[in-house]
């Protein structure tokens, strides 16, 4: 089945430093990718979706200038969590779609901790 | 905003037992019905997507129905072994969220050997 490769798995950084998340898919060409956010014990929350070449759609509540989300390729979106804070520390995951299939695939998720 | 329920959050059973849980949705337009299995420490992975009212698949042991008129989703492991030891997540996909997929919070599965 297609694969998802996201990195890293994770990170413990300094309030204030920005991190990168970086998604790829390996074995076929993602149309779409969307990115989630999870507290424990809570459900995936869809914080934006972008597509291959144009400015990502966030989901209301979620600041585009806080989560820079950038997809210049079909096997590469990256998010970009900027001047991070202690409540930015959470579960991170990214799942992408090619045309031609329904389903998702994921990545394995990014464990973010913000001191 | 659509709001999914999975009921158990939880379910610990023994292998060989045969077990069941439910995703409740407002019955209203979706495109489908998604679920996924996830292990820890894995990525989730698609076990079904399902469209049609009435809708059954099945992969090995495992199958779901669907009811839209109600709205819910049925999942059944016949046999449960330890490697189904998982959460499982269903999402449907409503025609007015812009095709987005809403995820329930999941039901955590413990399979005792």
């Amino acid at each position: 089945g297609a694969v998802v490769s996201q990195h890293p798995s994770r990170v413990i950084c300094k309030s204030g430093t920005s991190v990168k998340i970086e998604c790829r898919s390996l074995d076929f060409q993602a149309t779409t990718m969307f990115w989630y956010r999870q507290f424990p014990k809570q459900s995936l929350m869809l914080m934006a979706t972008s597509n291959e070449g144009s400015k990502a759609t966030y989901e209301q509540g979620v600041e585009k200038d806080k989560f820079l989300i950038n997809h210049a390729s079909l096997t590469l979106s990256t998010l970009t969590v900027t001047s991070a804070h202690p409540e930015d520390s959470s579960f991170y995951i990214c799942s992408a779609r090619d045309w031609a299939d329904e389903k998702l695939f994921f990545g394995s998720g990014t464990q973010l901790s913000v001191l | 905003i659509l709001n999914v329920e999975q009921s158990p959050q939880s379910l610990h059973v023994q292998e060989g037992d045969s077990t069941n849980f439910t995703c409740s949705f407002p019955s209203s337009n979706f495109y489908a019905l998604h679920w996924y299995r996830w292990e820890t420490a894995k990525s989730p992975e698609a076990l079904f997507v399902m469209t049609l009212n009435g809708d059954e698949k099945k992969k090995g042991r495992i199958s779901a129905t669907l009811n839209t008129k109600e709205g819910y989703s049925y999942l059944y492991i016949k046999g449960s072994q330890p490697e189904d030891s998982a959460t499982y997540l269903c999402a449907p996909k409503p025609y007015n969220q812009g095709g987005k997929l809403i995820f329930g919070q999941g039901t955590e599965l413990s399979v005792k050997p």
